[in-house]
């Protein structure tokens, strides 16, 4: 069963370009969370989506961020006319049911990421 | 706001020493809190999980508690090894229960 896969690993971009990373769960994961990791930074939540839906955004940017879970295909998460601050690493995590389950009982699963440099 | 601290930073220990990683967090509402190890580099690796209704956890030699009244959660690690070594994230769930909220981390070297 593989796990939470993120593509491209390393991504490049110059300022003003967009930049879009994709994200496939694991089988069977029909939640998706997307963060962000600055330097020297912890982790910052961006978006809760379920199949088809945004759940919880409040971590989102409200401008050149976007994010969506088409009912078939990865996840994506959009950045237009990307800034340097917009630098760092994009994590994406999956689970089976919502965090806020009684019975949740299962690990939120990482993917290793996507490195956005904008020169 | 929603706050997770961890103590200490950082922390360097030679090889065997037992250690205790500390989280504490503002709000006492959650669902569940789990610790994550991360190495230079990667993505997470999830150690334990302990749901709102436990109070510990155990894997191996690491053990997590809970203490929902008091705001605290602790990642004890018996007779650390090299290849311990890595950056230990805390989390909890937020009030709404639709993410995790993150510390910043400890980040542990234990040296041979």
């Amino acid at each position: 069963n593989a796990g939470v896969m993120q593509n491209p690993r390393h991504l490049v971009r110059r300022r003003g370009q967009e930049a879009r990373l994709r994200c496939s769960p694991m089988k069977g994961h029909s939640h998706v969370y997307w963060y962000r990791q600055l330097p020297e930074e912890g982790l910052k939540f961006m978006v809760y989506l379920q199949k088809e839906n945004i759940i919880d955004e409040s971590g989102m940017p409200k401008e050149r961020f976007s994010a969506e879970f088409p009912k078939e295909g990865p996840s994506i998460l959009r950045i237009q006319q990307v800034v340097r601050g917009d630098s760092a690493a994009y994590f994406c995590a999956s689970s089976p049911q919502p965090l806020e389950s009684r019975s949740y009982n299962s690990p939120l699963h990482f993917g290793n990421g996507t490195r956005l440099t904008v020169t | 706001k929603q706050e997770v601290t961890q103590i200490p930073a950082a922390l360097s220990v030679p090889e065997g020493e037992n250690l205790v990683l500390n989280c504490s967090f503002t709000d006492s509402a959650i669902y569940n809190l789990q610790w994550f190890r991360q190495d230079p580099g990667k993505g997470l690796t999830s150690l334990l999980l302990i749901q709102s209704s436990q109070r510990e956890q155990t894997s191996g030699r690491l053990n997590a508690s809970l203490d929902k009244s008091s705001g605290r959660s602790t990642l004890y690690i018996a007779a650390s090894q090299p290849g311990d070594s890595a950056t230990y994230l805390c989390a909890k769930t937020n009030q709404a229960g639709t993410a995790l909220i993150f510390g910043k981390g400890t980040t542990l070297s234990v040296s041979s």
